[in-house]
């Protein structure tokens, strides 16, 4: 299966600042997500990043706050724009070749929202 | 959508002892995953499966497709079993969690 880098593990950010959060995947993909993790919840999928094209975006999430582009089938990058401390959360990024194969997860970021 | 549900929601162990996670879902799936979450936060693929019996060392999994449910199965637990175990289905492409079992376990 697929392995994924992803980066930063971790960061610190001040209010009102963006952050990109990037995952580079070993081998070319089918499927890329984002998903937020607040404290103590699931995982909850902000948007599934579509090679070449915009990002399908989940209720309650939307491109303005979450800006996702996948320029490839191995690369995609997720902003948190105009941070607030309740953005505070793990973001991880998944891949998988599609309805057939299991899906891998990066290691993923924690942003703390200061 | 379709709603995936886990239990029980927490479980404490002694050191040992055999457990069983339980997911149930709403709707039929192409697929299923179950992944334990490490005190790091790093997700770790357990099983990947649709259907059937699965068995992994102390780890086995059972997915019956047609009743809509699965099963995580943990024998002779240890310490390092702690942490969150989650069940995640994919269904038209898009992979939904449970709300997770947090398995502690102690010595």
């Amino acid at each position: 299966s697929a392995v994924i880098s992803q980066k930063p593990s971790r960061d610190i950010c001040q209010r009102g600042t963006s952050l990109t959060i990037q995952c580079q995947v070993d081998s070319q993909v089918t499927m890329m997500f984002w998903y937020r993790q607040q404290p103590g919840q699931s995982l909850t999928l902000i948007a599934t990043a579509n090679q070449g094209s915009e990002a399908t975006y989940e209720s309650g999430f939307v491109i303005d706050k979450f800006p996702i582009s996948r320029p490839n089938l191995t690369f995609s990058t997720l902003t948190v724009s105009n941070m607030s401390p309740e953005d505070s959360s793990i973001y991880l990024c998944s891949a998988g070749q599609g309805l057939n194969y299991g899906y891998t997860f990066g290691s993923g970021t924690r942003l703390t929202v200061v | 959508g379709i709603q995936v549900e886990q239990s029980p929601p927490d479980l404490i162990l002694q050191e040992g002892a055999n457990s069983t996670l339980r997911c149930n879902f709403s709707d039929s799936v192409n697929n299923l995953q179950w992944f334990h979450q490490n005190p790091w936060g790093q997700l770790i693929n357990l099983f990947y499966i649709p259907s059937g019996t699965k068995q992994n060392g102390r780890l086995s999994a059972t997915t019956v497709a047609t009743e809509r449910y699965s099963l995580l199965y943990i024998s002779s637990s240890q310490t390092t079993d702690s942490g969150v175990y989650f069940c995640a289905v994919i269904n038209n492409n898009d992979m939904r969690f449970g709300a997770g079992t947090r398995l502690t376990v102690k010595p």
